[in-house]
């Protein structure tokens, strides 16, 4: 079974430009998480979509932040402009359980390689 | 705010010896409580959980892990480090109410296991 894939797992880009990270989840899972760490810090939560619909975007830091899941499969996740700020490794995560009141079958959320974005 | 903490930036060990990766939590409720490891240039890979039972959770790789509600504390441990141990680890806790499922995340602890 292949594991939860991001592209491209390195991108340095100029500030004032557009990234776009993109993440295929495992097939079937419809939970899908975006989290960042900032160089040294904890890993931070952004958002998460069930199926192709925002559940939580708590976590998204500005409007220069776009995420979209179209048709519930993969996601990307767009950074436009992009600040020096921005700079991380961008994790997206997956799992097929959600909720309180659920049987939790699979509690554990897998994770990606991560992609690493530098702003210079 | 809820939160996970990890008191260290790192832990040294030799390489026989047994580790401790130390972890506390602030998160309402009765949380869910999870390890992951990131080896170099690799993604986090899950580790180990704890949701109810036994306080003492075994895992991947001989790491076993031990909950404490009192001190609210899940410290990651292994009776004998192996230089191939040597990673960046997470603690995280999972709020299982009405969060969606979302992690919260401690700043990782960075393992270095000396032959």
């Amino acid at each position: 079974e292949a594991g939860v894939t991001q592209f491209p797992s390195h991108s340095v880009i100029e500030k004032g430009q557009t990234v776009t990270l993109r993440c295929d989840p495992i097939s079937g899972h419809d939970n899908l998480y975006w989290y960042r760490r900032v160089m040294g810090k904890e890993i931070k939560f952004l958002l998460h979509f069930v199926k192709e619909s925002k559940q939580d975007e708590s976590g998204m830091p500005n409007n220069r932040f776009l995420a979209e899941r179209t048709g519930g499969t993969y996601s990307t996740l767009k950074v436009q402009p992009a600040e020096l700020e921005d700079s991380g490794v961008y994790f997206c995560a997956s799992s097929q359980d959600w909720g309180p009141g659920q049987v939790f079958m699979n509690t554990e959320a897998f994770f990606g390689q991560g992609t690493r974005l530098t702003v210079v | 705010a809820q939160s996970v903490a990890q008191p260290e930036d790192q832990v040294n060990v030799a390489e026989g010896n047994p580790l401790t990766v130390k972890c506390t939590y602030s998160v309402s409720g009765n949380p869910y409580l999870f390890w992951y490891v990131q080896y170099p240039n690799r993604g986090l890979q899950f580790l180990l959980k704890y949701i109810t039972g036994d306080n003492l959770v075994k895992g991947s790789y001989g790491f076993e892990a031990e909950f404490n509600k009192s001190q609210t504390s899940f410290h990651l441990k292994k009776p004998s480090a192996l230089v191939s141990d040597s990673a960046l680890y997470f603690c995280a806790a999972r709020p299982i109410y009405n969060q969606g499922g979302k992690l919260i995340f401690g700043q990782g602890t960075e393992l270095s296991v000396k032959p």
